[in-house]
Parts: structure tokens; sequence; C-alpha cells
């Protein structure tokens, strides 16, 4: 069974400055992984995702991650942050088979300070 | 292209009152749909899941209980419902195409049971 691990639960930071999320997964098999965001009071939206190929992924709103197999992590990145930023951030993991359920971890509150 | 619809946005209810959440989908047929709930600090815990008509798995014991009766229609219900049971309600769809398991949400329920 796979499981998911952010490892920060809250993360402020100042507008224009860098953000790194953090996410750790645990699997016996091969997993794609997905960022989601999740603004207030609303569902989920994908963010970017990790199938197979190139390791560094970009995604919507200049997001980018890098899995990393040796450390099973694949971390959030952006470059400069506006204040439309701040939401939840969820780190999600399936297996190849899409046999089981997307796995969530329980998610990374970024705040944006202006 | 595929949407799902989740109603209602709030609901508040007393204690002991029963609930009826509905979710459909359009634009696929035969979709694995999934009702997770999202506690505050707690990530996105997985209720129930089907993968067809009539066809529900249950992750955790509960209060509540699902229903699928048509193709593309899930229903999370309670008969009795508990303070514990507040949380916002996240209903979902399960690709399993070529771009793996990535899943699809519809808006939530904010449910508040006073």
């Amino acid at each position: 069974a796979q499981s998911v691990t952010q490892l920060d639960s809250q993360v402020p930071v100042f507008e224009e400055a860098p953000v790194e999320l953090r996410c750790n997964y645990s699997s016996s098999v091969s997993v794609y992984l997905f960022w989601y965001v999740q603004y207030p009071n609303q569902g989920l939206q994908l963010l970017l995702k990790y199938l197979s190929g190139s390791t560094l992924v970009k995604g919507i709103n200049g997001f980018e991650a890098e899995f990393n197999k040796s450390q099973t992590s694949f971390h959030l990145r952006k470059p400069s942050v506006h204040i439309s930023d701040t939401a939840e951030y969820f780190c999600a993991v399936s297996d190849h088979a899409g046999n089981t359920p997307l796995v969530f971890g329980k998610g990374t509150r970024l705040s944006v300070i202006a | 292209s595929q949407t799902i619809h989740q109603w209602p946005a709030t609901l508040v209810q007393p204690v002991g009152s029963p609930l009826s959440l509905e979710c459909t989908v359009e634009g696929t047929s035969n979709p694995n749909l999934y009702w997770y709930r999202q506690a505050a600090g707690r990530g996105l815990q997985l209720l129930f899941y089907s993968v067809g008509i009539g066809q529900i798995s249950s992750e955790v014991p509960q209060n509540l209980s699902a229903s699928r009766p048509q193709d593309r229609q899930f229903i999370l219900s309670s008969k009795k419902l508990l303070l514990s049971d507040s949380g916002f309600y996240l209903c979902a769809w399960i690709s399993k195409g070529h771009g793996g398991a990535e899943a699809f949400f519809g808006q939530g329920t904010r449910l508040t049971v006073v």
C-alpha cells in the first residue's frame, strides 16, 4: 500500500519569495505522483503530475516538481509566489495499475504574506 | 468533456437528522467514483468508492453509507447524523486512461452538524 507524508502542515512565505513544499511517499511498486491545490471551500484542482519520463514536471501557475526515486520525494517548488497562491496543497500517489484510489497527504497550508 | 457535479454546497443539519449528498458525473461512462471527507489538519480521508452500479466499498467504519443507483450517480447518506460527521465532503471521479489514475473533484459540500 502507498502512503504520503507532507512534512510541513503550514508554510508562510513573503510575496515574490521562492517556496518549496515537501512530499515523500512510500510504495513497494511503481507510482504516479500528483500535486493538487485547494482554494477555500472549493474542490481540488490538479497542479501537475508525474507519470514517467523527465523527472522535472511543470504545472499550472508557475509551479514545478521534481521526482526523486532514490529519496522517494516529489517536492513542489515555485521561484516567486503571489498572494493568489495562498491555498492548501496536497500531494497524492497512485499505483500504475490504477486499482487503488489516490492516497493523499495531509496537506500543506501555504500562506503568502504581502 | 468530463464534469462532476456535487450538491448542495453547504448544509447545516441538527444531530439525529438524515443526510443525503448527491454527486453526478457527465461525459464518461462506468466511472470509478469516490467520496472523501476532509477534516481540518487531517487531509482527505477516503470514505467509499464504487466501481459500478450497486458496487460499494467502504474504507472506514462510520455512521455513513453510500449508494450508486445509476452509472453516473453516487449518493452519500446517513440515517442519523452525529456531531463528528461535520466536515467538508468531496466527490471524485478517477480516470484510468493513459494519463494514469488522476482524480477530478466536485466543488465539495460543507456539512455542519449542530
